[in-house]
Parts: C-alpha cells; structure tokens; sequence
C-alpha cells in the first residue's frame, strides 16, 4: 500500500508560468515532508521541506504547502525555467521517527518548454 | 566539499551470483541509508546504519544486507541475486536529525 502518492507522473509547462507539483499521503504519522529534485544519471537533489507545524514554506521560487487536514501538499515553482526539467520526488517522515527512513511517491517527471 | 560517493557506478552480474556496493558518505555524516530505485516500486528504503549499527531496515528480505565502518564508510551486500534486484541502487548520508539526506549518484545494478 502506497502511503506517499504522486498521481501525475509526468507534467508539462511553458517556461515562466508556473509548476504545480501534487503529493498525497495517508499515513497521519507523518509529520515532515520534503521535496528532492532528480536529473538522470544522478542521485536526487534535496529541494524544500515542511514540517507540519506550518502550512506553507518558500525558497526562492519554490513554495512547498501543506494541507494536513486533506493529507495533501503541493510544489509550486514559479516562473518555471527549463532547467527545472526533472523527475520530482514527495518524500515524508513520520512522527517520532529519525530523519533517515523517507518514504518517497514515485515521482513526477516535469518538463519545462522554452 | 566532496559529495556522497558510490562505487562502482555500474554493475552487470547473473542470477544466483552475489554483490557488494559501496558508499562513502560526505565527510562528518555519521548516518548512512540505502535506496532501491526500481521503475515500478520508486525509491523504497532498504535500511539505515548510524556508528556502524542498523538503526533502520525496510521491508527487504534477508539477502540484503549492509554494514558501516568506523570511517561511516558503508556496504551494501546483495546474496542470491534475481532478475528482479535490477534497480538503480541508492547511498544518502545525513548530518543529524532535521537535516536532509544528501544523495550519491547511485549504482547501477543489471542482473542478466
């Protein structure tokens, strides 16, 4: 049973607007959530992460938000560039538990077009 | 400052046969996980050792196995490979607890 869920697998967008990346989870235990970033031939890059104490965290243009009462959270990247083109990983960690056993979604592969 | 190293980055080997693969974490890191990245299953978690203990393990069967050494150095050991251990093998290594794992370019494991 999958408790981290990424329903899109693949997403595309025009340079410069905005990339919405979607998360859904079902395990109530988790309690931080982070996003990674993965090229091919390399390993994924850690992005932006949440804890559930907050509903919305920003680092420049992406913005993670949290909706714990839908077990829901979302990417947002804006303005979208193409170097953005990448497979996006969900990842959360359940209460209580150390930072070192992630449960990931099975990504979404975003391609932003010039 | 040198990232999280895995070794070798590809791997060919045939059914029944055994493998070991390897990770330096980045230096200071004293917790070391490994990931099967699998196209069908995403990134699962295989286990987690912290000063040369599993603290961690996921749901794998017994022919994984891992290890790490006094350096943080870890191994990962595959036994009794099958056609379904084919995967892209994964190495992160943490600072400490509320810090992201940083992730090598893993290894790339084909059973033929």
């Amino acid at each position: 049973d999958q408790q981290v869920k990424q329903n899109s697998p693949s997403l595309s967008v025009q340079e410069g607007r905005i990339s919405i990346l979607n998360c859904d989870y079902t395990n109530s235990m988790f309690d931080y959530f982070l996003w990674y970033k993965k090229y091919p031939a390399e390993g994924p890059t850690f992005l932006i992460s949440i804890s559930s104490i907050k509903d919305k965290n920003e680092d420049g243009r992406f913005t993670v938000f949290l909706n714990k009462s839908a077990k829901h959270l979302s990417l947002h990247i804006v303005p979208s560039q193409p170097g953005d083109s990448a497979v996006y990983f969900c990842a959360a960690i359940p209460s209580g538990g150390s930072n070192y056993k992630l449960t990931f979604g099975k990504g979404t592969l975003l391609t932003v077009n010039p | 400052k040198a990232g999280v190293t895995q070794t070798p980055r590809y791997l060919i080997k045939t059914r029944g046969q055994q493998v070991t693969l390897s990770c330096s974490p980045i230096s200071g890191h004293r917790s070391v996980s490994w990931y099967q990245q699998t196209p069908g299953q995403g990134l699962q978690f295989l286990f987690e050792y912290f000063s040369e203990t599993q603290r961690n393990k996921g749901n794998f069967p017994g022919r994984f196995s891992g290890r790490q050494f006094s350096n943080s150095r870890s191994e990962m050991n595959v036994s009794t490979l099958e056609l379904g251990d084919s995967a892209l093998y994964l190495c992160a290594s943490s600072l400490g607890l509320d810090q992201p794992q940083h992730f090598g370019d893993g290894t790339r494991l084909s059973i033929l």
